[in-house]
């Protein structure tokens, strides 16, 4: 079974800093893919990143970067120069790649961004 | 239009209504999901439809029944539905149910049990 944590419920953070939001996984599957989504208080549940499990290299995606190690089964989320309109609660969802294996989602973590 | 279009936005019934949520998808994906959301506890899969065809069931009571007539529109009907099921009910696609390719989520339909 697979399964996601994410222990930050709530976070407070000065506009402009930088930011981790912290994942751990665990699964028994060799290949896995992870993704982080945000939610705005409007509801939808926008993609920010995926990291493979056999990507090398962290994923980036503009002010977006994920912190992979795989050793700790950690998918941290940093968000660098965060802005006010990145307050949103944010979770971490993790999926096998074999056959039609389920999005597994993390409790989530409510980031505000004070100004 | 594009994206992940869900209707209606909000729906209040009581335990005895039959309603329906609509999702249509524009973005040519084969993969469509139902998700909901519950304070205070992580976004739980219902059904996954592969190609029109339902993929996974997880476990979820017959009250609610998925319907999936094309690629692009994916129905979940109520029926006699419980106070237990006011949530957030979200529907996604993806480009097929085995891809890496991340889910695209619509603005889901927020539910209330009367």
């Amino acid at each position: 079974a697979q399964k996601i944590t994410q222990t930050q419920p709530g976070m407070f953070v000065q506009e402009k800093e930088a930011v981790t939001l912290d994942c751990t996984y665990d699964t028994s599957d060799q290949s896995y893919g992870l993704f982080w989504y945000k939610q705005p208080s409007s509801g939808e549940m926008i993609f920010l990143i995926y990291q493979g499990s056999y990507d090398e290299q962290n994923a980036t995606e503009g002010r977006y970067s994920l912190n992979f190690q795989k050793a700790r089964k950690s998918a941290n989320l940093v968000i660098s120069a965060s802005q006010l309109g990145d307050s949103a609660m944010y979770f971490c969802a993790m999926r096998g790649l074999q056959g039609a294996q389920k999005l597994v989602f993390g409790q989530g973590t409510r980031l505000t961004i004070n100004p | 239009e594009t994206g992940v279009t869900q209707t209606p936005r909000h729906l209040v019934m009581g335990m005895t209504n039959k309603k329906s949520l609509k999702c249509e998808q524009h973005l040519g994906h084969n993969a469509m999901y139902w998700y909901k959301q519950s304070a205070k506890k992580p976004l739980e899969l219902m059904f996954v439809y592969s190609l029109e065809e339902r993929v996974e069931n997880n476990s979820v009571p017959s009250r609610f029944s998925p319907e999936c007539p094309n690629s692009s529109h994916l129905f979940l009907h109520l029926h006699t539905l419980q106070p237990e099921d006011s949530a957030l009910y979200l529907c996604a696609s993806s480009q097929n149910s085995y891809s890496n390719q991340p889910q695209h989520f619509g603005d889901g339909t927020r539910l209330s049990i009367l």
